[in-house]
């Protein structure tokens, strides 16, 4: 089945520091990828959708000066928190889409963010 | 404007049966899924309806009512792991490949 690498699971950094998220679709080609945050006890909010090799759509009230994604080839999306902050420590997680149809939707194992 | 509604809490003995509606009301309708997701994991894949019905696989099985805008996942014989979140999530209609999610059931099985 299709599978979706997310590295780092987890990450520790410092204030007014840059943190770079990697997605990855190891056995199909991802037209779309979403990036998702979710706070705890919270459900996952979309941040922002990608198609490869265009600008990234992102949804009201995220900044995307701040949250920089790039989708650069069919295979991999990337997701930087620019000078991150404590109130950025949430779980990110991406999702990717193959086709039309409940398989397109692969989730990434999710990365685990705390800025200190 | 989305709207997403589920419990957001519920308990449920171990080898019972459990119920967890959702109701929902979009701009656009192409799909309803249902994700499980245990803390601290990315949400798996449970099941998917796009026609009014029953989808079973299972132990879990998947309603859904487009006039009702109403789903539900059933789960049967509980086990001690379906302890988790489960998430309900509206895929948009064409043009849009999008889903908005409800914020979740969590769903504690005691013994």
């Amino acid at each position: 089945g299709a599978v979706v690498s997310q590295h780092p699971s987890w990450v520790i950094c410092k204030s007014g520091t840059s943190v770079k998220i990697e997605c990855r679709s190891l056995d199909f080609q991802a037209t779309t990828m979403f990036w998702y945050r979710q706070f705890p006890k919270q459900s996952l909010m979309l941040m922002a959708t990608s198609n490869e090799g265009s600008k990234a759509t992102y949804e009201q009230g995220v900044e995307k000066d701040k949250f920089l994604i790039n989708h650069a080839s069919l295979t991999l999306s990337t997701l930087t928190v620019t000078s991150a902050h404590p109130e950025d420590s949430s779980f990110y997680i991406c999702s990717a889409r193959a086709g039309d149809s409940y398989y397109g939707y692969t989730f990434g194992s999710g990365t685990r963010l705390t800025v200190v | 404007g989305q709207n997403i509604d589920q419990p957001t809490e519920m308990t449920a003995t171990e080898g019972a049966i459990v119920q967890i509606n959702c109701t929902y009301q979009t701009s656009g309708f192409n799909g309803l899924f249902w994700y499980q997701q245990h803390a601290g994991e990315a949400p798996t894949f449970l099941s998917y309806n796009v026609l009014d019905g029953l989808e079973e696989k299972g132990r879990f099985s998947s309603f859904l009512s487009r006039s009702k805008g109403y789903s539900y996942l059933l789960l049967k014989e509980l086990q001690m792991k379906d302890s988790a979140s489960y998430l309900c999530a509206v895929k948009h209609g064409a043009g849009s490949y999008q889903l908005t999610f409800g914020k979740g059931t969590k769903l504690s099985v005691i013994p």
